[in-house]
């Protein structure tokens, strides 16, 4: 059966900074694109990160570029998000989620973590 | 970046109803758009992909479809597990967008 289980998500200071992990069963983690997608409370969906399965191919958005860096470690089967200078409108629950494609980037996700928020507040 | 423009963003339906949302893209995406269903509390999951392809496990009264930018999810008699916000999704090109999202209600 296929987990994903985000950690990390907690009440951060803006300016401070906060690393997510993801840690990822059932599945060969190594094969697989993975990334992150956050949520503020009661909003939409917003695509943060994606990176390849060997960390070749790595984009982010606009909003969080230059902030947070995305990474991986396929010995440990983690995905992680360190995310530096936040802000208030990074407030959010942030999922990791499986790419559906083996050894490729698809763009959509088949598997979803439960998710980990992220409190962005002094 | 290309928008999703999804309509209707809430509608009331009966158990046994066809509901039908939309999802606009601003520009061609080809056939790369998934639709995902989220109910409250919960992380998001997969219904359709590639505009048409209905995911593992999925019931087939989902129904995905294309006609040129416009993108539709059908149910094809909504059913009481079915009562949840919905969200388009393009994955042609970064940044990957979704549609605002659709909440679907008991009438």
């Amino acid at each position: 059966e296929v987990q994903l289980v985000e950690s990390g998500g907690g009440l951060v200071q803006p300016g401070r900074s906060l690393r997510l992990s993801c840690a990822a069963s059932g599945f060969t983690f190594d094969d697989y694109a993975m990334h992150w997608v956050r949520q503020a409370p009661g909003k939409g969906l917003e695509w943060v990160s994606s990176i390849s399965w060997n960390s070749g191919s790595i984009v982010y958005a606009d909003s969080v570029k230059g902030r947070f860096t995305i990474s991986r470690d396929n010995a440990k089967n983690s995905l992680h998000l360190q995310m530096n200078s936040l802000r208030a409108e990074d407030m959010a629950f942030y999922y990791c989620a499986k790419d559906y494609k083996s050894g490729g980037t698809t763009g959509w996700y088949d598997y979803w973590g439960q998710g980990t928020l992220v409190t962005v507040s002094s | 970046d290309i928008q999703m423009t999804q309509s209707p963003s809430s509608l009331s339906a009966s158990v046994g109803d066809r509901v039908t949302i939309t999802c606009r893209a601003s520009q061609s995406i080809s056939n790369f758009l998934n639709w995902y269903q989220q109910k409250s509390g919960k992380a998001p999951k997969l219904l359709i992909y590639e505009a048409s392809s209905l995911q593992s496990g999925v019931p087939s009264r989902f129904i995905g479809s294309r006609s040129g930018t416009d993108f539709t999810l059908t149910i094809s008699s909504l059913q009481p597990e079915d009562f949840a916000t919905y969200f388009c999704q393009q994955s042609y090109g970064t940044p990957l967008t979704f549609g605002g999202g659709t909440k679907v209600e008991i009438k």
